[in-house]
């Protein structure tokens, strides 16, 4: 059965820190890995990420992918209250076939 | 805002009873999925059409249909409802959806449905 795993489940940390969220996966059919953030309500897209070993950064987010160790981290540095959310994982299994992780919650006080 | 439309945003009824969900795609996207977010379960894949046609299937229940019109938006059909299917309904559109897919989903803010 396909399992996208997501750790921790949920996180504080105050403003100005640097948190790493994980995501391990076994799929059959890997395509390609996605990172979204949820917060109130529609999930938005950050990140898609096919490729090994190769950065992808949007500002204070970035995300890389180990396909032989099946994991993919999100990072994010100098950490806003606007960060506070539901970060998820998904791993597309072909025509948007997705499976989602359960999120981690990421709350950052200020 | 994603461009994606859903309605209606909240719905409440009673078990044994049949729904409808709608859903307007972003312009241009000719992909529509549906997506099932309870609190024990997270996103769950439901199905997908493409230009009108099923393309994927995921944990639909046999309970549970959609289908997409010629102008390419969506229904999602929920019959015979039972209390286990209380949950937010996501739509998703994207621009294309077999060989041309980005990954990249575009999400409505959901249908809260709510069974008692």
């Amino acid at each position: 059965e396909d399992k996208v795993v997501q750790s921790p489940l949920s996180l504080v940390v105050h403003e100005g820190d640097t948190v790493t969220l994980n995501c391990s996966y076994e799929v059959t059919n890997f395509r390609s890995l996605l990172w979204y953030k949820q917060e109130k309500k529609a999930p938005t897209f950050l990140f898609m990420l096919t490729s090994s070993g190769i950065e992808k950064k949007s500002g204070r987010l970035s995300s890389i992918l180990d396909k032989k160790e099946l994991f993919s981290i999100l990072n994010i540095t100098a950490t806003q209250t606007g960060d506070s959310a539901v970060y998820l994982c998904a791993v597309d299994r072909g025509a948007g076939k997705s499976t989602f992780g359960d999120g981690t919650t990421l709350t950052v006080k200020p | 805002d994603s461009g994606v439309t859903q309605t209606p945003k909240h719905l409440i009824t009673a078990t044994g009873q049949r729904v409808t969900l709608r859903c307007s795609p972003r312009s241009g996207d000719l992909s529509v999925y549906w997506y099932q977010q309870s609190l024990d379960q997270g996103l769950q894949f439901l199905i997908q059409y493409y230009n009108g046609e099923e393309r994927a299937k995921g944990n639909i229940l046999e309970r549970f249909s959609a289908q997409q019109f010629p102008d390419l938006h969506s229904e999602l059909n929920l019959s015979s409802l039972e209390l286990g299917d209380s949950a937010l309904y996501f739509c998703a559109s994207s621009v294309g959806g077999g060989a041309d897919y980005t990954g990249e989903l575009f999400f409505g803010e959901g249908s809260r449905l709510t069974v008692l």
